[in-house]
């Protein structure tokens, strides 16, 4: 099993400042790699897939990079709506997540 | 768009089958070209991918659950359905369905499964 390790745990970032969350691969997933946005009370919401390509209707400011073992999700202004936790998903051999990063207002 | 819903129990007993059904709305599972998935997430921790189906009825699981979980479809009902045997508290959680292309969009509300007796 893949296993995906997120960090931090959790972000405290104030409106406006940029976010830059991580996640690593127990071992490489090339490019198979997506990003989830998660409220409470919600289902998660697909931003990134393909490591690097947003999801219909995503906003410019969220954007992924990275590819085999080291990714990384940048929300690069953060707007109220976006705290929330994020998740990581590696669909390279089977699918695992991370176990999600919460940004907080900080 | 396509939307999901989950429609199960909300509390089943120890050793029992936990079963739902997901009903999809606003396009065919029959088209083809998507999997369809079970995703649970326990109280407080991530999400686990439980498995997937293709219309034509081939099912995969994770290997971490496989010797408990069935996935099936019912095209003519547009819907895929859960069942996992023998639950125990640790299969509490909420359980989502989704539609699968590798990586998963969009997503059911999903709904609290609790084992309880």
């Amino acid at each position: 099993e893949i296993v995906m390790t997120q960090s931090p745990a959790t972000l405290s970032v104030s409106p406006g400042e940029r976010a830059t969350l991580s996640c690593r691969a127990s071992q490489s997933v090339t490019t198979n790699l997506a990003w989830y946005q998660q409220k409470p009370g919600q289902a998660p919401r697909l931003l990134i897939y393909g490591a690097s390509t947003r999801a219909t209707g995503i906003p410019a400011r969220f954007s992924g990079s990275g590819s085999g073992t080291e990714f990384t999700l940048t929300i690069s202004s953060l707007e109220s709506e976006d705290f929330a936790v994020y998740h990581c998903q590696q669909y390279a051999n089977w699918k695992t997540f991370g176990q999600g990063t919460k940004v907080e207002v900080k | 768009q396509v939307q999901l819903q989950e429609s199960g129990p909300g509390l089943v007993k120890p050793s029992q089958t936990l079963s739902l059904t997901c009903t999809v709305s606003g396009g065919s599972i029959s088209s083809g070209g998507y999997y369809w998935s079970w995703i649970r997430q326990q109280p407080g921790k991530g999400l686990e991918w439980i498995g997937y189906i293709y219309y034509t009825g081939s099912a995969y699981y994770n290997p971490s659950l496989k010797s408990r979980v069935t996935i099936s479809v019912d095209t003519s009902k547009n819907q895929f359905s859960l069942n996992l045997s023998s639950v125990t508290a640790a299969d509490t959680a909420v359980y989502y369905c989704a539609r699968d292309a590798r990586s998963i969009d969009p997503w059911g509300q999903g709904t609290l499964v609790t084992v309880s007796s």
